[in-house]
This record gives structure tokens, C-alpha cells and sequence, in this order.
């Protein structure tokens, strides 16, 4: 059974810096993976999908990769800032039929 | 604007209870889903469709049910026999196969 586990569930970053959010999969025979945003009591936000033939992806300063041998997706925010605050999922696609399996996510706080 | 709607935003049941909780997308896309959110917790499938007048059980299935008459609507059931019901539910839609997943803005369920 696919699981998706992103560590650590918390980060509090000051205003300017540049991160990195992890994503590891136990399975590596994933069809694709995806990072969305989560606004507290909102939906989700697609912010990159990763095809597994792929190995990274690119949004305006966000920068994810895949590296589906060892298991691992990182997600780079360049010059974080107070508006990018919200939670950050990561979810890998799997079976014919693309369904997801979601880690619990990482809530990022940038301070000003 | 395309996109996923969810109603209502605000759902309040009683025990003993069935209540629905309303997708509609004009994405034209095939596949729809629902997913439960619980504190802590990442999202959990409960059903999906690929195709109108067809849908499958997803990983907690019990005491939910779907129908999907029309390509553009997938509306849930939570009846009495979910005895856990309080949660955010979460509809997403995607073209199959493997492509980007979109979601609604979810309905929060609560039982009085």
C-alpha cells in the first residue's frame, strides 16, 4: 500500500528565505505526483503536477522535483513570503484509474 | 469560470441523518472524486467515477454513497450509518489518465 509521508508537519520561516518541503512515497510505481496549497478551511490548489517521466517542474518561484527511484519530491519556494503561509500538500497518482494518496501535509508560516 | 462548486459551504446533521452534499464541475472532465479531510489526518478517498453511471468504492467507504447520472455531477450521501461523519469533504475532478487534479472548496459536515 502506497504512503506518503511529509516530515516536519510544522516550519516557521523569517520573511525572505529560500525553502525546501520534502515529500516521500514507499512506492515507487507512481504515474505522476502533485503539490497543492491549502488555505486554512478552503480547498485545495494545484501548484505543480510531476508526470513520472519528468523530473522537475516550474511555477513562477516555486521549483519541484521528482526522483522516483529513491522515493522523493522536494518542493523549493525561492524568496518565501508572508502570503505564500498556508499548508502544502503532496499527493502521487497511482493505479489506471489516477488515484491519489495524500501525505498530511507540511504548514508553513512565514514571518514578516 | 471553470471549475469545481461544492454547497454548501456549511452542512449541519442530525443524528440518525442523511444529508448530500452537492459537485458540479464544467471541466468537461471524466473522472470525479470525493475525499474526507480530518484534522491531522491527510485526505482520504471515499468514492471515485470514471465515467457517468459508473463509480467505484475508494479506502472508507462505509456509510457514504455516490450516484453520477450526469457527466458534470457527482453528489454524496452520508447516511445515518457513518457514525463518524464530521470531517471536510473535498470533490476533485481530473481528464484521465494521469492528468492534473482539481478541487472544489470543500463542504465542512457537522453532526448536532
Amino acid at each position: 500500500k502506497q504512503e506518503v509521508t511529509q516530515i516536519p508537519a510544522a516550519l516557521s520561516v523569517p520573511e525572505g528565505e529560500n525553502l525546501v518541503l520534502n515529500c516521500s512515497f514507499t512506492d515507487s510505481a507512481i504515474y505522476n505526483l502533485q503539490w497543492f496549497r491549502q488555505d486554512p478551511g478552503k480547498g485545495l490548489t494545484s501548484l505543480l503536477l510531476i508526470q513520472s517521466s519528468q523530473r522537475e517542474q516550474t511555477s513562477g518561484r516555486l521549483n519541484a522535483s521528482l526522483d522516483k527511484s529513491s522515493g522523493r519530491s522536494t518542493l523549493y519556494i525561492a524568496a518565501s513570503q508572508p502570503g505564500d503561509s498556508a499548508t502544502y500538500l503532496c499527493a502521487v497518482g497511482t493505479g489506471a484509474n489516477s488515484k491519489l494518496t495524500f501525505g498530511k501535509g507540511i504548514t508553513l508560516s512565514v514571518r514578516p | 469560470d471553470g471549475g469545481i462548486t461544492q454547497s454548501p459551504k456549511y452542512l449541519f446533521r442530525k443524528e440518525g441523518q442523511n444529508v448530500t452534499l452537492s459537485c458540479e464541475q464544467n471541466l468537461n472532465h471524466d473522472a470525479m472524486y470525493w475525499y474526507r479531510q480530518d484534522p491531522g489526518q491527510g485526505l482520504r478517498l471515499i468514492y471515485y467515477s470514471q465515467i457517468v453511471n459508473d463509480f467505484q468504492k475508494g479506502d472508507i467507504a462505509e456509510g457514504y454513497s455516490v450516484s453520477r447520472e450526469k457527466k458534470e455531477s457527482f453528489p454524496l450521501t452520508v447516511t445515518s450509518a457513518q457514525k463518524n461523519p464530521t470531517a471536510f469533504y473535498l470533490c476533485a475532478s481530473s481528464e484521465p489518465p494521469h492528468t492534473e487534479a482539481f478541487f472544489g472548496q470543500g463542504t465542512r459536515l457537522t453532526v448536532v
